[in-house]
């Protein structure tokens, strides 16, 4: 069964405190996987799309990066405004139209 | 980015009533959009996928009756919730592609309560 799980649940950093967000992944056939940021009581925000083991995407204080099981999010030097909940999702190559997402990592980053 | 807009952004009715929510791309035409339902904190659930001109390809589980979809044009789609009831309380947020393969772009969200 296809599978998405995020860890940690929850996350608290001070300002400035680097850390990592993980998301494993169980699908047959991957094609992409896809991390989002969403703000309480709004949509997902895209951030990054990987599809390749390997690969890395960065922007600002975020990289992505994907191996063959499962990806992480560095947040570099952060600052309260990253404070969101981090969601990924996957999707597989027979069926570009559904996402499977993670339940998030919420991160809260105090000044 | 591209832009998806969606209203009402909150809404309160009473049990056994219909609430239709809408989803409208701003900025380009999407002839797929897709319907997603969220509870408190946990992931997004697809619930269908919504083809302009043609029905509406529902997740398993969800009931097509209640949960109406209707893409009559390639910047809207609308779902309808009929004859609320209280469990249907959730965030709906709809979904667009946009023009990089892969992107999916949200709207701001629909937070329904029933009473």
């Amino acid at each position: 069964e296809d599978q998405v799980t995020q860890s940690p649940e929850a996350l608290r950093l001070q300002e400035g405190e680097s850390s990592s967000l993980n998301c494993s992944y169980t699908v047959s056939g991957l094609r992409g996987l896809f991390w989002y940021r969403q703000d309480p009581g709004k949509g997902p925000e895209f951030l990054f799309t990987l599809y390749s083991a390997g690969e890395e995407k960065e922007k600002e204080r975020l990289k992505a990066t994907l191996t063959k099981k499962e990806s992480f999010l560095h947040i570099t030097a952060p600052k309260p405004e990253d404070s969101a909940t981090y969601l990924c999702a996957v999707r597989r190559r027979d069926n570009f139209n559904k996402f499977y997402f993670g339940s998030g990592t919420k991160l809260n980053v105090k000044p | 980015g591209a832009v998806v807009s969606q209203h009402p952004s909150r809404v309160i009715c009473k049990s056994g009533t219909s609430v239709k929510i809408e989803c409208r791309s701003l900025d380009f035409q999407a002839t797929t959009m897709f319907w997603y339902r969220q509870f408190p904190k946990q992931s997004l659930m697809l619930m269908a996928t919504s083809n302009e001109g043609s029905k509406a390809t529902y997740e398993q589980g969800v009931e097509k009756d209640k949960f109406l979809i209707n893409h009559a044009s390639l910047t809207l789609s609308t779902l309808t919730v009929t004859s609320a009831h209280p469990e249907d309380s959730s965030f709906y947020i709809c979904s667009a592609r946009g023009g990089l393969p892969g992107e999916l772009f949200f709207g701001e969200g629909s937070r329904l309560t029933v009473l």
